[in-house]
């Protein structure tokens, strides 16, 4: 039930475009992006909820398609802060409840 | 808002004893906090789930008996890896929903990186 993510790292020059895939293979009630750079815990960047509302980052957008089962996180004139592993944590109850199902995790690289 | 610590940041202990980790909530009332782990180059894979005053709901593979969780008041849960081996080496993360802002979002502490030796 781990969603998938894709691709599984990019390398992008700064000021590039980046677009992240997460894809659930069960009906998702909300999807929550983080960014984790080495050494460091996870950085929260969106949260897409079914229904529509959502909630993040100036720079970064980010899409929930619920029939799909599927969200994709758009970063949008990359800066070299950006890199980093970017994970999609899944949550398939709402409410708080239940803990986050994380994907692999995408690895993002942005050069000078 | 939404702050939550953890402590300690890093621990080195030996093989065959126990490690407390702590997980604090800063400035909300945290209902329902996480454990996480994560390995080398890996994902974050969830422990465990604790409600303040009830046993925690542990994932599938879980040992319970090793992994103690408890979440004694509304602002701190603690995890004690009891006779920690060399393969509990890890990066323990917690995470707390609660009174603050929306329900939905999980705030993470900054984890504590276990060593075994």
């Amino acid at each position: 039930q781990q969603p998938v993510q894709s691709p599984q790292a990019v390398i992008l020059r700064e000021g590039e475009d980046a677009v992240i895939n997460c894809s659930s293979s069960k009906a998702l009630y909300s999807v929550h992006w983080y960014r984790q750079k080495h050494g460091e815990a996870p950085v929260f960047l969106m949260i897409l909820l079914k229904g529509g509302e959502q909630k993040g980052h100036e720079k970064i957008s980010a899409s929930f398609n619920e029939k799909k089962q599927q969200s994709s996180l758009y970063l949008t004139a990359s800066q070299l802060s950006y890199s980093g592993t970017y994970f999609c944590g899944t949550d398939y109850s709402g409410g708080g409840a239940d803990g986050l199902t994380f994907g692999k995790g995408t690895h993002l690289i942005i050069q000078p | 808002g939404a702050v939550v610590s953890q402590h300690p940041s890093w621990v080195i202990c030996k093989s065959g004893t126990s490690v407390k980790i702590e997980c604090r909530s800063l400035d909300f009332q945290a209902t329902t906090m996480f454990w996480y782990r994560q390995f080398p180059k890996q994902s974050l894979m969830l422990m465990a789930t604790s409600n303040e005053g009830s046993k925690a709901t542990y994932e599938q593979g879980v040992e319970k008996d090793k992994f103690l969780i408890n979440h004694a008041s509304l602002t701190l849960s603690t995890l004690t890896v009891t006779s920690a081996h060399p393969e509990d080496s890890s990066f323990y993360i917690c995470s707390a929903t609660g009174t603050s802002g929306s329900s939905y979002e999980q705030y993470f502490g900054p984890g504590t990186r276990l060593t075994v030796t």
